[in-house]
């Protein structure tokens, strides 16, 4: 049982490549949730999935896109990496929503050059 | 916009030492949950607290949930570098929501 798993661990961007974050969980949750991080400004939500093939937006959607093809992962796109979007992303799932716990991956660490 | 405001933003203690930080929203939540992150890594919950008034222990952490249900605080005794992390508390909007609203968070260090 590995929980939630993030892949890569890191990655360097230069402006305007684009690229995938793959996230995975097998504990059958059907909620998952992509944030970002970054100092000072706590844990941000970019977009959820309250199950297999829907998608929202949350609080800081705009320059990603994501799909949940299949209900153990959730992948994050940008499609054009500008130098904002520098971040430490994370991945988390959830059985239901609200007060059900949120079980987090170990981060992505994002440079964009 | 639901917000939930952690005070302080840091705090540098040292071991042996109480400590306690808020959570504060103008908005009442359904539950709070506050959750622990270590450097590197994604946070952990840490507590769910969903009755206005209610307490829960969790070794030498209290938490609190405020009457009210606006406010939560976490009190540590008697500190020990293994609690060094950030501290985030996370609100549940009242009526249910598909998401969390976070405080931005409380960087605890204890130095030995």
């Amino acid at each position: 049982n590995a929980g939630v798993t993030q892949t890569p661990k890191f990655r360097v961007l230069k402006t305007g490549q684009s690229m995938t974050l793959l996230c995975a969980q097998d504990m059958n949750h059907e909620y998952m949730y992509w944030y970002r991080q970054d100092p000072g400004m706590g844990l941000r939500l970019i977009h959820y999935s309250v199950g297999e093939g829907t998608t929202a937006k949350g609080e800081v959607p705009d320059g990603y896109n994501v799909s949940r093809l299949k209900k153990q992962n959730f992948l994050l796109g940008l499609e054009s990496a500008a130098p904002s979007q520098t971040s430490v992303y994370f991945c988390a799932s959830s059985l239901g929503s609200g007060v059900d716990t949120q079980y987090f991956g170990p981060g992505t660490r994002l440079t964009v050059l | 916009t639901q917000l939930l405001e952690q005070s302080p933003q840091f705090l540098s203690i040292q071991e042996g030492e109480n400590l306690t930080v808020y959570c504060n929203s103008s908005s009442v939540f359904s539950s709070l949950q506050w959750y622990r992150q270590e450097p590197g890594e994604g946070p952990v919950l840490l507590v769910t607290v969903v009755t206005g008034g209610e307490v829960k222990k969790l070794k030498r952490l209290t938490f609190q949930f405020g009457d009210a249900r606006k406010d939560s605080s976490l009190h540590i005794t008697a500190a020990q570098p293994g609690d060094t992390g950030l501290y985030l508390c996370a609100g549940d909007a009242v009526g249910g929501s598909e998401k969390l609203v976070f405080g931005k968070g409380t960087k605890l260090t204890v130095n030995p």
